[in-house]
């Protein structure tokens, strides 16, 4: 009964291909997020939905687009994938938008070859 | 912008030493400071969190005083064990829906 769950955890694709990356939580937590690791393990944040709308997007490229079918889930799908697109991509919810106290999944580590 | 700026690492200790990761912050407002750790091969779990200056957060041993003046958030703990080896993010919000995080520190605990 994991809280915040991604799948994969691993993903190795070649260059230019699209690929989807899930998240579902079962904390009935209302926000979720998208956040990138580089390899340096600096964290920063793509997206944030409150109640499925799209709240925060941190100039990420079009070719990441966010899809929140309901508050529970919060997929990730990247178009046309580069080699600066490897990283590790957490997921994260936490109970209202203004409470930062974010849980987080454990990760899928990208790797674009 | 706002930003965090955590220690470099890694840092070493043998276990039951004393143990400081410092943390400094740059916002324009009011932030809230939190301390995240990240264990090998999983997600960030909250290990401790202040939201106004002075306040103290505490977990496992661990604390963290939120310092205006200095604007730090230090990370201190009395007697690390080997179970403590992992990266510790510093963070802040103050804005909703967003955390900014620090680069991270690791901590190796020999025994």
């Amino acid at each position: 009964d994991t809280a915040v769950s991604q799948t994969p955890k691993y993903l190795v694709t070649q260059m230019g291909n699209d690929k989807s990356i899930k998240c579902e939580q079962n904390l009935g937590h209302d926000t979720m997020y998208w956040y990138k690791q580089d390899s340096k393990k600096f964290l920063k944040i793509m997206f944030s939905y409150n109640n499925k709308e799209l709240i925060i997007n941190e100039t990420v490229p079009n070719r990441f687009s966010p899809k929140s079918p309901d508050k529970a889930h919060l997929n990730l799908h990247i178009n046309s994938l580069e080699l600066g697109d490897s990283a590790v991509y957490f997921c994260a919810s936490s109970q209202g938008f203004t409470n930062t106290e974010a849980f987080f999944g454990q990760g899928t580590r990208l790797t674009v070859v | 912008g706002d930003s965090v700026t955590q220690m470099e690492g890694p840092v070493t200790l043998s276990e039951e030493a004393f143990l400081t990761i410092n943390c400094t912050y740059t916002a324009t407002g009011y932030p809230s400071l939190f301390w995240y750790v990240q264990y090998p091969g999983e997600g960030l779990q909250l290990l401790l969190k202040a939201t106004k200056a002075d306040d103290k957060g505490s977990n496992k041993g661990f604390e963290a005083t939120y310092r205006k003046e200095t604007t730090s958030f230090h990370l201190e703990k009395g007697s690390v064990q080997v179970s403590d080896s992992a990266v510790y993010f510093c963070a802040l919000s103050d804005q909703p829906g967003k955390l900014i995080f620090g680069q991270g520190t690791t901590l190796q605990v020999k025994p």
